[in-house]
């Protein structure tokens, strides 16, 4: 079974549109979560934690559900730039690495 | 943004042939990470390292070896190029193991003919 998993998509949304992805995790002992972006042919970047309590980062907000192993993140208000892929990051108790999902694919349409 | 440069950026080698690549970073963070990116697979680790001369293997560390003589430079080398190792190689930097995430370089495209 993989660490991370996630749905690869792609998600086709209009511009305005609400949109939300989840990431699944097999080790219930994890203790770092992490949002990425990355646009094509360019390396992944930073986008937010998860926290236990949620986060909220102006349009997108980050939620970790410990009981049923996942994250989400939501991302309300597409904009055309909202358009990458979106990668999960997992940290296992020893965290000595990430183990990262293979990424959902976004295009806001206009 | 964060100072983390890969070199090369692109590469075409032979099969059988050394390669290696080198990440720099100019933040003085303890750890430094390699991960291949293919399709189907995402990023994987494979090898990081936690401070100078220290090193680990990470889940994919067959074929490849690395090495940190100094703070800054992070290397991978490819001992003997194989086709499997056609991928797209990124390197990443974070202050500690886990509270914080990482940040990547712009990364390495490696074919192997």
């Amino acid at each position: 079974r993989k660490e991370v998993e996630q749905d690869p998509g792609p998600f086709n949304v209009p511009e305005g549109a609400t949109v939300a992805f989840n990431c699944t995790y097999s080790n219930s002992a994890s203790q770092s979560f992490f949002w990425y972006r990355q646009d094509c042919r360019k390396e992944p970047k930073l986008l937010m934690s998860v926290y236990s309590s949620g986060n909220e980062d102006g349009r997108f907000t980050a939620q970790l559900n410990r009981a049923s192993q996942y994250i989400s993140l939501l991302i309300r208000d597409s904009k055309l730039s909202d358009s990458a892929t979106y990668l999960c990051a997992v940290s296992p108790n020893t965290g000595n690495q990430f183990y990262f999902g293979t990424g959902t694919s976004l295009t806001v349409i206009p | 943004d964060a100072g983390i440069t890969q070199s090369p950026r692109h590469k075409v080698t032979e099969t059988g042939t050394p390669v290696t690549l080198r990440c720099h970073q100019t933040e003085n963070h303890r750890y430094m990470y390699w991960y291949r990116q293919d399709p189907g697979h995402g990023l994987r680790l494979i090898h990081y390292s936690y401070g100078v001369k220290d090193t680990d293997k990470g889940e994919v560390s067959d074929g490849y070896s690395v090495s940190r003589s100094k703070t800054e430079d992070f290397l991978l080398t490819l001992e003997s190029a194989t086709s499997s190792q056609t991928s797209v190689y990124f390197c990443a930097i974070s202050v500690d193991r886990s509270s914080n995430g990482y940040t990547f370089g712009s990364g390495t495209r490696l074919t192997v003919v």
